[in-house]
């Protein structure tokens, strides 16, 4: 079955970039998706990736997907205070029924 | 316009009780899931439908019945509350067939059972 590991907290200054690391076990999953948590809020999905690439940018958002070692990051650059959230990688499963898998999160906390 | 919405948004009950949770998504996706998030914030699948079928039932108690009157809506049933039911339980939905199957979060129900 599909297992996703994330590190828990995260410390960075306000301008910094910050980095989320991620992996995962299923090697038949297709699409990785990065959401993002606020406080006393739902889902808001971030970015996504296709498993066919290695990389995607999304404005201040960078996706890095290592295939082989089934490593997931993200990266979001100059990073601000709303950016403070919990975020979790989710991994599709390739089987057709479109279950996601959800990492334990990553709390970032932007220190102005 | 709020595309995943669940009422309530909190529900206090006392154990033994039946409660129900409410969704609704005006996406036009057809296919909707429930999610249970607990204090550690770990986020797990319950259910999943599609069309108003039942395609994902995950090893959760018979105490939960989902049901999807169409492919708008899908509430969550739960009798016999238990201490540990407490969670924030999420809905969602996506399209099921083709593109990136993007799944998008209602705000969330926090349920606390005393």
């Amino acid at each position: 079955g599909e297992d996703v590991e994330q590190s828990l907290f995260l410390s960075v200054r306000e301008g910094d970039s910050s980095v989320i690391n991620c992996t995962y076990t299923d090697s038949s999953s297709t699409y990785l998706y990065w959401y993002k948590q606020e406080p006393g809020a739902g889902l808001q999905l971030l970015t996504y990736i296709f498993s066919n690439m290695d990389m995607k940018q999304d404005q201040r958002l960078t996706v890095l997907l290592n295939k082989k070692d089934k490593h997931l990051s993200l990266r979001i650059a100059d990073t601000q205070t709303g950016d403070s959230a919990i975020y979790f990688c989710a991994e599709r499963s390739g089987y057709g029924n479109n279950r996601l898998a959800f990492g334990k999160g990553n709390q970032v906390v932007v220190i102005p | 316009d709020t595309a995943v919405s669940q009422t309530p948004k909190y529900l206090v009950t006392q154990m033994g009780n039946d409660k129900s949770i409410k969704c609704e998504q005006n996406l036009g996706h057809d296919t909707m899931y429930w999610y249970k998030q607990d204090s550690k914030k770990f986020l797990k699948i319950m259910f999943s439908y599609n069309n108003k079928e039942l395609i994902i039932n995950e090893t959760v108690p018979n105490r939960f019945s989902p049901k999807s009157p169409d492919k708008a809506h899908l509430n969550l049933h739960i009798n016999s509350l238990e201490l540990g039911d407490s969670a924030v339980y999420f809905c969602a939905s996506s399209q099921r067939a083709g593109g990136s199957y993007e799944q998008y979060f209602g705000p969330g129900t926090r349920l606390t059972v005393t």
